[in-house]
């Protein structure tokens, strides 16, 4: 299976702080990386795919870039109901995987 | 707008069987551009997909290597619903099991979404 990690795990920011978070595949996945927002007890919510394409309804303010093995998703400005747990997942390789998590909390 | 709301029992007991339901509304089970997906979230695992099923002509289903030799996945297209059948579950099979769809783009690309509500799933004696 493709490893995908994460950095940082966990991270503290204030409101209209920009945010990047990496993402990092054991192989290369081309442009096959999507990202996915989560909410306490709520299931994950799609951001971004193909690793750059912003899902419809998602605020202009998350971008994502990178494409073989690194990837980044970026916040700009961050909001109020921003503060989640963030994931990346390759679709590569149809034993699909994602990555550990991002944890963005309010410092 | 494809809506996906999953049933099925919140507890299991060890060497049984889970069985989870998914029903879709906005869409066919037998569409032929969509995916019916499996994944897990536990805190040891993170998120896990388990597998899917779509239709082709003819239905598919894959499975992750690391439950393929106890998971069924299959469509009842007379409900508009797919399942999820994971077999002598154990303690370590304890979950949050989400359903979701995707469709594949023509650069062979793939996301989830949307994704069921979820359900904990305890395996316990």
């Amino acid at each position: 299976d493709i490893q995908m990690t994460q950095s940082p795990s966990s991270l503290s920011a204030s409101v209209g702080d920009r945010v990047t978070i990496t993402c990092r595949a054991s192989q290369s996945i081309s442009s096959y990386l999507n990202w996915y927002q989560q909410k306490p007890g709520k299931a994950p919510n799609l951001l971004i795919y193909a690793a750059s394409s912003l899902q419809s309804g998602v605020p202009s303010r998350f971008s994502g870039s990178g494409s073989g093995t690194e990837f980044t998703l970026t916040i700009t400005s961050l909001q109020p109901e921003d503060f989640a747990t963030y994931y990346c997942q390759q679709s590569y390789s149809t034993s699909f995987t994602f990555g550990p998590g991002t944890n963005v909390d309010i410092k | 707008q494809v809506q996906l709301q999953q049933s099925g029992p919140g507890l299991v007991k060890p060497s049984q069987t889970l069985s989870l339901t998914c029903a879709i509304s906005g869409d066919s089970v037998s569409s032929g551009s969509v995916v019916w997906n499996w994944i897990r979230q536990s805190p040891s695992r993170g998120l896990e997909w388990l597998g899917r099923t779509y239709y082709r002509s003819k239905w598919y289903s894959d499975y992750a290597v690391s439950v393929k030799s106890r998971i069924t996945i299959n469509a009842d297209t007379s409900k508009n619903h797919f399942s999820l059948q994971l077999n002598s579950v154990t303690p370590e099979d304890t979950a949050v099991y989400y359903c979701a769809s995707s469709v594949v783009s023509t650069s062979g690309a793939n996301w989830f979404d949307p994704w069921g509500q979820g359900t904990l799933v305890t395996v316990s004696s």
